[in-house]
């Protein structure tokens, strides 16, 4: 069965504490990984997608890799405002077509 | 460009009432995807739709119901509600048949009694 799994399910940083956090899964098939940051209330806003093992991006302080069996999101000091959940996501080939499968999230506390 | 927009943004029903829920995705897009989110289980994905077709399901009872418009607009429906039915049921649309990049509305969020 395809699964994801996020660590650590908190994490609460210093302003300026750079760290990681961890996603890793077992899919048959993947098609693509993705970062989404959501906030309290809101639905989850795309962050970023990856395809393959070695493959980076970066958006601000943050920098999403992949490997063939994890990916991480490392925050490079953060702000407060950085303060959300954020999820990792797979994309599989079902029955009829892709599907996205969430892991359950980081929650990530940023304190001043 | 508006977003993906849901109603009702918050719903209270009590056990064994039906519900639905609408979706409108962001114009052009011609898929919509259903999750429910619950602290404990996080984003669990119900079903996808794409021009009217259902084409996955996830592992839910066939309590859980859904459907596509033409004009891509998307309701989903519980019948027969429980307390476990309590959550945030969010919807997702993508422009393409792939679904690479999903756009979340705000949710519905239903607490059943």
């Amino acid at each position: 069965e395809d699964q994801v799994t996020q660590s650590p399910e908190a994490l609460r940083l210093q302003e300026g504490e750079s760290s990681s956090l961890n996603c890793s899964y077992t899919v048959s098939g993947l098609r693509g990984l993705f970062w989404y940051r959501q906030d309290p209330g809101k639905g989850p806003e795309f962050l970023f997608t990856l395809y393959s093992a070695g493959e980076e991006k970066e958006k601000e302080r943050l920098k999403a890799t992949l490997t063939k069996k994890e990916s991480f999101l490392h925050i490079t000091a953060p702000k407060p405002e950085d303060s959300a959940t954020y999820l990792c996501a797979v994309q599989v080939l079902g029955t009829g077509g892709f599907k996205t499968i969430f892991g359950a999230g980081t929650r990530l506390f940023v304190k001043a | 460009k508006a977003g993906v927009t849901q109603t009702p943004r918050y719903l209270i029903k009590t056990r064994g009432q039906q519900v639905t829920l609408s979706c409108s995705p962001i114009s052009g897009h011609r898929s919509v995807s259903w999750y429910q989110q619950t602290p404990g289980q996080g984003l669990q994905f119900l079903f996808e739709y794409f021009s009217e077709t259902q084409r996955n399901k996830g592992n839910f009872p066939g309590r859980f119901s859904g459907r596509q418009f033409s004009n891509s607009r998307s309701e989903m429906n519980v019948s027969t509600l429980e307390l476990g039915d309590s959550a945030l049921y969010l919807c997702a649309s993508s422009p393409g048949a792939t679904n690479e990049k999903l756009f979340f509305g705000s949710g519905t969020q239903l607490s059943v009694l």
